[in-house]
């Protein structure tokens, strides 16, 4: 059965960075039939989209947080990590890891991790 | 960016009651649209991907319908561990977005 697990402090500071780690378990990162991708949540709010990155290392963001985002792939660790630069209170969330089938037509994510509060604050 | 509008935001509903919650889209999303429930201090939970397809493990009493942009998920028979909140998201084109969640509670 598929895990991912999301680790990372879980308290910074404003204007540093945020880093996160999802550990994937009980399955590949290397395979062309997946994406994986970075999913937040707000405390009481909805679902925002960070961006998502192929086991080569093929990445895409979204657009309001392009300027401030870094997603990488470690195949070696079967990891994937978040980078979230210059963070504001804004930036508290919840951070979901996600993996996204992938082919011509048909994406979606299936696999979630627990997710991890990170909450911004001097 | 696509913005998904859900409907409901909020509903009420008994045990064994069905019920349909509605996205749309604001363009032609084909059918692009996935359905996750998610419980309180939960992650999403996927129900349904490509519109209208069950995901394996996922009860039948949920289905999901439509194209384009106008969409809705239906709950047959509705159960004590359906209540929940229901969020729709478009994956046609980046940035993934999806609809601000519908809370469905027990009346």
């Amino acid at each position: 059965q598929l895990q991912l697990q999301e680790s990372g402090p879980g308290f910074v500071k404003p204007s540093e960075t945020l880093s996160l780690t999802c550990t994937v378990s009980g399955g590949s990162i290397n395979d062309n039939n997946y994406y994986w991708g970075w999913i937040r949540q707000p405390p009481g709010e909805g679902l925002e989209w960070i961006g998502s990155i192929s086991y080569t290392g093929s990445n895409y963001y979204n657009p309001s947080l392009r300027t401030r985002v870094t997603i990488s792939v470690d195949t070696s660790k079967n990891q994937l990590s978040l980078r979230l630069s210059s963070v504001t209170a804004a930036d508290t969330a919840v951070y979901y890891c996600a993996r996204r089938f992938n082919s011509n037509w048909l994406r979606y994510f299936d696999y979630w991790g627990q997710g991890t509060l990170v909450t911004v604050s001097s | 960016d696509i913005q998904m509008t859900q409907s409901p935001s909020s509903l009420s509903a008994s045990v064994g009651d069905r019920v349909a919650i509605s996205c749309r889209a604001s363009q032609t999303i084909s059918d692009s649209l996935s359905w996750f429930q998610q419980k309180p201090g939960k992650a999403p939970k996927l129900l349904i991907y490509a519109a209208s397809n069950l995901r394996s493990g996922v009860p039948p009493r949920f289905s999901g319908s439509g194209s384009g942009t106008h969409f809705t998920l239906t709950i047959s028979g509705l159960q004590p561990e359906d209540f929940a909140t229901y969020y729709c998201q478009q994956t046609y084109s980046t940035p993934y977005t999806f609809g601000q969640g519908t809370n469905l509670d027990i009346k």
